[in-house]
């Protein structure tokens, strides 16, 4: 199985902060690579698709880099709304997803 | 509106079975490939199983594998887990996600259900 690995785990940032996230993959994924966002209680919500493709309705300040094994999650200018926990998936292999461990975004 | 909503968890004792179900609406169902997803109480996401549309395709996680069987009967555009010789660790709340391709060769999971928890507890 592909094994995703990110970091950090958790992070501290002020509104009007950018952010990086970066998710590695245990092999070679090209840019099949997805984020997400979950908040407390809820369902995640799918940010960005193959590695830098932006979802309809998410913010402008949200994009995605990379491709191969290292991937980045930038949020250009963090707002209230955007304390989450990410996530990254490979879908390189469609047999066995996999999610990296999360992110936790926290308020300093 | 595309929606995907959850039910049947609850509180099993181990060694127990529960049927999960998912309902969809708002798109063509026997169009898609659909998953089941867990999160465990404060941990992040596992993949659980995968069925393609016609059922043609099934995939497990080893960690459910000979235990749950997913299915799926695309005329009541409904998703299943059957989830048999339950433990403690199968304790989870599980979400039921739409693969999503837009006819390309990537692939996401959108939308997602609001989840259904499931509690293995004697």
């Amino acid at each position: 199985d592909i094994q995703m690995t990110q970091s950090p785990s958790s992070l501290s940032a002020s509104v009007g902060d950018r952010v990086t996230i970066t998710c590695r993959a245990s092999q070679s994924i090209s840019s099949y690579l997805n984020w997400y966002q979950q908040k407390p209680g809820k369902a995640p919500k799918l940010l960005i698709y193959a590695a830098s493709s932006l979802q309809s309705g998410v913010p402008s300040r949200f994009s995605g880099s990379g491709s191969g094994t290292d991937f980045t999650l930038t949020i250009s200018s963090l707002q209230p709304e955007d304390f989450a926990t990410y996530y990254c998936q490979q879908s390189y292999s469609t047999l066995t997803w996999t999610f990296g461990q999360g992110t936790k975004l926290e308020i300093k | 509106e595309v929606q995907l909503v959850e039910s049947g968890g609850g509180l099993v004792k181990p060694g127990g079975s529960l049927r999960l179900s998912c309902a969809a609406s708002g798109f063509t169902f026997s169009s898609y490939s659909m998953n089941w997803v867990r999160q465990a109480p404060g941990k992040g996401l596992e993949w659980v199983s995968s069925i393609s549309s016609s059922s043609s395709y099934i995939y497990y996680a080893d960690s459910v594998k000979g235990r749950f069987t997913i299915s799926r009967d695309n005329a009541k555009n409904s998703l299943y887990l059957q989830m048999n010789s339950l433990r403690a660790e199968d304790t989870a709340v599980y979400y039921c996600a739409r693969d999503e391709d837009r006819g390309g060769s990537f692939n996401w999971f959108d939308p997602w259900g609001q989840g259904t928890l499931v509690t293995v507890s004697s």
